[in-house]
């Protein structure tokens, strides 16, 4: 596609509920990266895939958190037993490889938040 | 621990002033330091970026200006336009640009 996708754009979650949050990378981008940003901050890393492997999950806050794209293309951002702190804006981004030499194209994220 | 600040928190300017903002990082393995902008709804986009063996970095109305001793660059906004109004963030990575570090944004107003 023309850019990345993601769905949805918002969520509710109440508490203690799971949710799937999807990311559509443009088309040819091996890396693609999931970021969280809390309200009036800057995205804050969580984790990032070249093709179908993880390479990183340094930045996942918790084992709630489980990240997967397991054909190299869509991933999805998986959040167990939502809780409150968890409300923010989750951005995915892609690029044609890794390194400086290929700059990021973030999505428009899926706000989310817990009740 | 906050790995790169960022300075103002909001900014207001004039019509064609010049808008700067500053960010200073601690982590001297930092290779790479973009600038993104975010408008409300949307995701980052990228700006402008340098790497440390250059001191500057110009490219239409927007500048980095960069001093590896004092481990601070700054974005300076010539000619500032009220659509250029929009959230700016910093960022550093080391290693190839990989993991991004962000600063924590400044909101900037451009008034007519």
């Amino acid at each position: 596609g023309a850019g990345v996708s993601q769905s949805p754009r918002y969520k509710v979650a109440k508490r203690g509920q799971d949710v799937a949050l999807r990311c559509d990378p443009i088309s040819g981008h091996v890396s693609l990266f999931w970021y969280q940003q809390a309200l009036g901050q800057g995205p804050e890393f969580l984790t990032y895939f070249q093709n179908e492997a993880q390479l990183d999950k340094s930045g996942l806050p918790s084992d709630r958190f489980f990240a997967e794209r397991p054909e190299g293309s869509v991933s999805t951002l998986k959040i167990q037993r939502t809780q409150q702190e968890d409300s923010a804006v989750y951005l995915c981004a892609s690029s044609l490889g890794l390194g400086r030499n290929y700059g990021y194209t973030f999505g428009s994220g899926t706000r989310l938040t817990v009740v | 621990q906050q790995q790169v600040k960022q300075s103002p928190q909001s900014l207001i300017v004039q019509k064609g002033g010049i808008s700067i903002i500053n960010c200073a990082y601690e982590n001297t393995a930092f290779d790479y330091f973009p600038w993104y902008q975010q408008f409300p709804g949307k995701g980052p986009a990228l700006l402008i970026a340098i790497r440390p063996d250059v001191s500057e970095k110009k490219e239409g109305r927007f500048t980095i200006s960069f001093n590896k001793s004092a481990k601070q660059f700054s974005l300076h906004i010539m000619d500032s336009q009220p659509g250029d109004s929009a959230t700016y963030f910093c960022a550093a990575s080391r290693g190839g640009g990989n993991k991004l570090t962000f600063g924590t944004g400044t909101q900037l107003k451009v008034e007519l």
